[in-house]
């Protein structure tokens, strides 16, 4: 799987479009962008998914760069509850079984009031 | 639906003890789980992997013979600390994903996690 690069960190008021960037150069023509955010001491949850075009749902929207190099995760409307760290991953899906999620370090999100 | 479940949700034990950590996949089939680790203030690694049915494939680094992995049916797989001992102390985070193809079939859903402390 492509390796991702996130800001470590970032900060959103209250009520503000969040946007949550993340550098993919490397990824390939079979894998798709997954998002996924872990709440303090809990289980991550599955955000949008994409593979070239932009994608939206209840919870985000994810803009995929042309070349596919970048994308950026949009929360539009951030709250408190979302305060979180965010998970950019690249992933093949035809690989099977073998097929895993590798986590790196993530984006902190703090939102605040 | 997509919901996965751990139990227990916290344990404690003494060193040297087994303790054992169930995962399961409350509306859906799950030929592949996930088990992860996580320490604090640091990211989900990846332990191992396992099918139902058959032996789990396990990460580099992590002892089989410690963190024993059975995945005995379609909605169920149990992670088995055996003499544990404090730097065991972790937050173990399960995940099942469903066995239909699809655009969304290898989306992996997670468990809420157990957080395992050795004394």
């Amino acid at each position: 799987d492509a390796k991702t690069t996130q800001p470590t960190s970032m900060d959103c008021a209250e009520g503000r479009a969040a946007n949550l960037p993340c550098n993919h150069s490397t990824i390939s023509g079979n894998e798709y962008v997954y998002w996924y955010r872990q709440i303090h001491s809990q289980g991550p949850q599955y955000i949008i998914h994409g593979l070239k075009n932009n994608e939206t749902n209840e919870m985000a929207s994810l803009i995929i760069t042309e070349d596919r190099k970048s994308s950026t995760l949009i929360l539009p409307h951030a709250t408190l509850r979302d305060t979180a760290v965010y998970y950019c991953i690249v992933r093949a899906l035809n690989t099977g079984t073998a097929s895993k999620l590798t986590f790196g370090t993530g984006t902190r999100l703090q939102v605040t009031l | 639906g997509a919901v996965v479940s751990q139990h227990p949700s916290w344990v404690i034990c003494k060193s040297g003890t087994s303790v054992k950590i169930e995962c399961r996949s409350l509306d859906f089939q799950a030929t592949t789980m996930f088990w992860y680790r996580q320490f604090p203030k640091q990211s989900l690694m990846l332990m191992a992997t396992s099918n139902e049915g058959s032996k789990a494939t396990y990460e580099q680094g992590v002892e089989k013979d410690k963190f024993l992995i059975n995945h005995a049916s379609l909605t169920l797989s149990t992670l088995t600390v055996t003499s544990a001992h404090p730097e065991d102390s972790s937050f173990y985070i399960c995940s099942a994903r469903k066995t239909y193809s699809g655009s969304r079939s290898y989306e992996q859903y997670f468990g809420p996690g157990t957080r395992l402390t050795v004394t």
